[in-house]
Formats: C-alpha cells, structure tokens, sequence
C-alpha cells in the first residue's frame, strides 16, 4: 500500500522568507503526487501534481515541488511567503490502477508571521 | 457557480438520529468521492462512486450508506449516528473515464457533523 509521510507538523516562517514543507512518500509503482492546501473553514485546492513528466513541478501561488525518486520525497517549496499562505497543507499520493484513490499524509500547519 | 456544492455546511444532532449530507457536482464529472476529516485534520476516503456505481468502498460502518441517483450527485446517509461520527465530511469529483493522467480532484466546503 502507498503511503506519505509529512515529516513536520507545523512549519512557522516569516513573511517574505522562503517556505519548505517535507514530504515523503513510499510506493511500490511510480507515483502520481499532489499537494492540496486548505484554508481555515474551507475545501481542499490542488496546489500541484507530479504524474511521472517532468521531475520540477510548478503550481499555483509561486509553489512548487521536485520529485526525487532516489530520496523519495517530494517536498513543496516557494521562495517568499506571503501572510495568505498560512494554511493547512497535504501532500497526497495517488494509488496506481483503476480508478483514483487519494491517500493523504497527516497534514503541516503553515504558519506566516508579519 | 459553485463547483461542488454541500448541504448543509453544519449539522448538529444527537446521538442515535438519522442524518444525510448532499453534495452536488456542476462539472460534468462522472466520478465522485466522499471523503472523512477527524479533528486532528486527517484525511480518510470513505466511498467512491464512478458513473452511479460503487467503485471504493473503504472500511467504514455500514450505518453509512452512500446513494447516487445521477452522476451529478452523490449523497451520504448516516444511520444510528454516534459521537465518533463527528468530523468534517467532504465531497470531492474527478473525470476518471478517458483520463491519460491522474486528474485533479476537486473538493466541495465541507459539512460539519457534531453528533451530541
């Protein structure tokens, strides 16, 4: 079975430095990996996703990730925060054949002070 | 217009009632997902429906019945509920049929059941 695993819980920075958020994930396949973020009272947004093409993966709001197969990790980055990314956010890997069965890592708490 | 629409947003109830959850999708999808979100924010799949048809049915108390009368709905029928049922229930779709990759989900606000 796949799993992921977010390797921090919570994760403060200040606005304007860079952001990292760590995951890890283990499959017996090639993966397909998404970040999801949710904000306070709100659905989940897909920030991302790797399905196998290139290993940098750009997504919304300045994010992005790189797939590392020798590490298999794939964790989310962006350059600048900013106070709106304060959320809740999951990385997710997709279980291959059939149809799609998302499973969630626990989640990392984002924190962006002024 | 909402992507995907949940009725209601909360539901407070007590334990041992009968309660459902809508959700509406206006995306033309035909895969549709119910997904439980304790309170330390994890995330579990419950139930995945595909064209009408049950295509993940995860480990969950058959007091949940899930019902899907078109592809554009997909609602959650919870029986006999008990305190452990609390959580935020969310909606989610997909387009399975005909994908080259795996597509985005797309979530709906959530409900949140407390069950007194």
């Amino acid at each position: 079975a796949q799993s992921v695993t977010q390797l921090d819980s919570h994760v403060s920075v200040s606005e304007g430095t860079p952001v990292l958020l760590r995951c890890n994930y283990s499959s017996s396949y090639s993966p397909s990996l998404f970040w999801y973020v949710q904000h306070p009272n709100k659905g989940l947004q897909l920030l991302l996703k790797y399905t196998s093409a290139a290993t940098l993966v750009k997504g919304i709001n300045g994010f992005e990730a790189e797939f590392k197969k020798s590490e298999t990790s794939f964790h989310l980055t962006k350059p600048s925060a900013h106070m709106s990314d304060a959320a809740e956010y999951f990385c997710v890997v997709s279980e291959k054949g059939g149809f799609q069965k998302l499973v969630f890592g626990t989640g990392t708490r984002l924190l962006v002070s002024p | 217009d909402t992507a995907v629409s949940q009725t209601p947003k909360y539901l407070v109830t007590q334990m041992g009632n009968d309660k459902s959850i809508k959700c509406e999708q206006n995306l033309g999808h035909d895969t549709m997902y119910w997904y439980k979100q304790d309170s330390k924010k994890f995330l579990k799949i419950m139930f995945s429906y595909n064209n009408k048809e049950l295509i993940i049915n995860e480990t969950v108390p058959n007091r949940f019945s899930p019902k899907s009368p078109d592809k554009a709905h997909l609602n959650l029928h919870i029986n006999s509920l008990e305190l452990g049922d609390s959580a935020v229930y969310f909606c989610a779709s997909s387009q399975e049929v005909g994908r080259t990759s795996y597509n985005e989900q797309f979530f709906g606000p959530g409900t949140r059941l407390t069950v007194l």
